[in-house]
């Protein structure tokens, strides 16, 4: 069974300061990964993907993940944060083994807080 | 046009009450998702729909009626809901329902059961 793990509750950055939001993932197959931001009172907005290819994935305001297999991890970061990234984080993972959007799993989230 | 438009925004039922949520978006796409959220919880999948066919159901109670009339717009409709019904409800929709597509989410219907 996939699963996605984001160990971390909550992190606090200083504004200007770089910003690293952990996901670790388990699947049987290769897996599809995904970041997602949901501010308050909102939907939530892809960030960015890892399908296959370059290890490093660029991707909306900013933000890059580093896909790595052999930690299974693919950690959000952020070389300068502001306080407007303050928001929910979500990573998504899905076995490629199977067929539909459907079997998205998201971690649990993690609160990024940036201060001024 | 990059959105997926949910309305209401807000919505305090009652438990004997029928209402429904919409969710609307004009960019093509062909599957089109239901989610529930909790306060501070992850998105839970409850429908998909894929060239407007009813593709999964993740064990939602039959309270919970989707429908698809065409390929832009996703109602639920909500029949005696209980109390613990009450949480964000998110559409998404994406290009096609496929394994490496992004989500585009609507901001969600805030609802709340009494």
């Amino acid at each position: 069974a996939q699963s996605v793990a984001q160990p971390e509750d909550q992190v606090n950055v200083a504004e200007g300061n770089p910003l690293t939001v952990k996901c670790t993932y388990s699947v049987s197959g290769n897996p599809y990964l995904f970041w997602y931001v949901q501010y308050p009172n909102r939907g939530l907005q892809f960030l960015l993907k890892y399908i296959t290819g370059d290890n490093l994935v660029k991707g909306s305001y900013g933000f890059e993940a580093e896909f790595n297999k052999s930690q299974t991890s693919f950690h959000l970061k952020k070389p300068s944060a502001l306080v407007s990234d303050s928001a929910l984080y979500f990573c998504a993972v899905r076995d490629a083994n199977g067929g539909s959007q459907g079997n998205l799993i998201f971690g649990k989230g993690t609160k990024l807080s940036v201060k001024p | 046009d990059t959105e997926v438009t949910q309305t209401p925004k807000h919505l305090v039922m009652g438990m004997t009450n029928k209402k429904s949520l919409k969710c609307e978006q004009h960019m093509g796409h062909r599957a089109m998702y239901w989610y529930k959220q909790k306060a501070k919880k992850p998105p839970e999948l409850m429908f998909v729909y894929s060239y407007e066919k009813l593709s999964i159901n993740e064990s939602v109670p039959s309270r919970f009626s989707p429908e698809c009339p065409n390929s832009s717009l996703l109602n639920l409709h909500l029949h005696a809901l209980q109390p613990e019904d009450s949480a964000l409800y998110l559409c998404a929709s994406s290009q096609i329902d496929s394994f490496n597509e992004k989500l585009f989410f609507g901001s969600g219907t805030q609802l709340s059961v009494l």
